[in-house]
């Protein structure tokens, strides 16, 4: 198994409170990606890494911010929580990303589940 | 709506069964990623295929680029088998992967 721990694996805040989400990986892969997971809908993208300071958007990242100082840390952050970020976050890595002609596999974190009231 | 497709939502079958789990989508894809969610809530990746076919113990995985279809096929299934199973495609224009609802499988011993 991938060596990948997401922090806290579950939470549940108040609506407004900020919350941040943490995902360590002992894989030294460059790339790292959020996912949210809520019934009727696939995993959605929410934002993803491809290296330290290096981060891009998916396609639900409104209300989420993420950030990448060490190669081994990917935070997410809620900086107001809403009931509507109620979900279950997962964490994933891989080594040469999901571009046009990688092969690579991505590795999933255990998952959060988070609850916001 | 969800770009990618699976059949059955849902699926119950007798240990021993031969199970057909099935992915469709609708443009031309770089990848297709089949992968395993334990009732724990555990992701674990058993396939990425760009073409053909491939086979990792009772699993077999196919892929027809021409028809935009894929199918998940256990031979001989155990009741450890009962799991979500959830097809993932990147697109040929988009750098990312997006994912299909799943299958629920749930073998009866």
């Amino acid at each position: 198994d991938a060596g990948i721990t997401q922090s806290p694996r579950h939470k549940v805040t108040e609506t407004g409170t900020p919350v941040t989400l943490r995902c360590h990986q002992t894989e030294n892969h460059r790339y790292m990606y959020w996912y949210r997971q809520d019934p009727g809908h696939g995993l959605r993208l929410i934002h993803y890494s491809y290296g330290v300071k290096d981060t891009d958007k998916g396609e639900v990242s409104d209300g989420y911010s993420v950030s990448r100082s060490k190669t081994e840390d990917f935070l997410l952050t809620l900086e107001s929580a809403t009931s509507s970020q109620t979900s279950v976050y997962f964490c994933a890595i891989s080594s040469t990303g999901t571009s046009f002609s990688s092969t690579d596999t991505q590795y999933f974190g255990p998952g959060t589940r988070l609850t916001v009231l | 709506k969800n770009e990618v497709e699976q059949s059955p939502q849902n699926l119950t079958a007798q240990e021993g069964e031969f199970i057909t789990i099935n992915c469709s989508y609708s443009v031309g894809i770089s990848a297709l990623h089949w992968l395993q969610q334990h009732p724990g809530g555990g992701i674990v990746s058993l396939f990425m295929l760009s073409s053909g076919k491939k086979k990792h113990g009772r699993l077999i995985a196919t892929i027809n680029i021409q028809e935009k279809h894929s199918s998940l096929h256990i031979t001989a299934s155990h009741p450890r088998d009962s799991a979500v199973y959830i097809c993932a495609v990147r697109y040929s224009t988009r750098n990312q992967f997006y994912f299909g609802t799943g299958t629920s499988l749930t073998v009866i011993p």
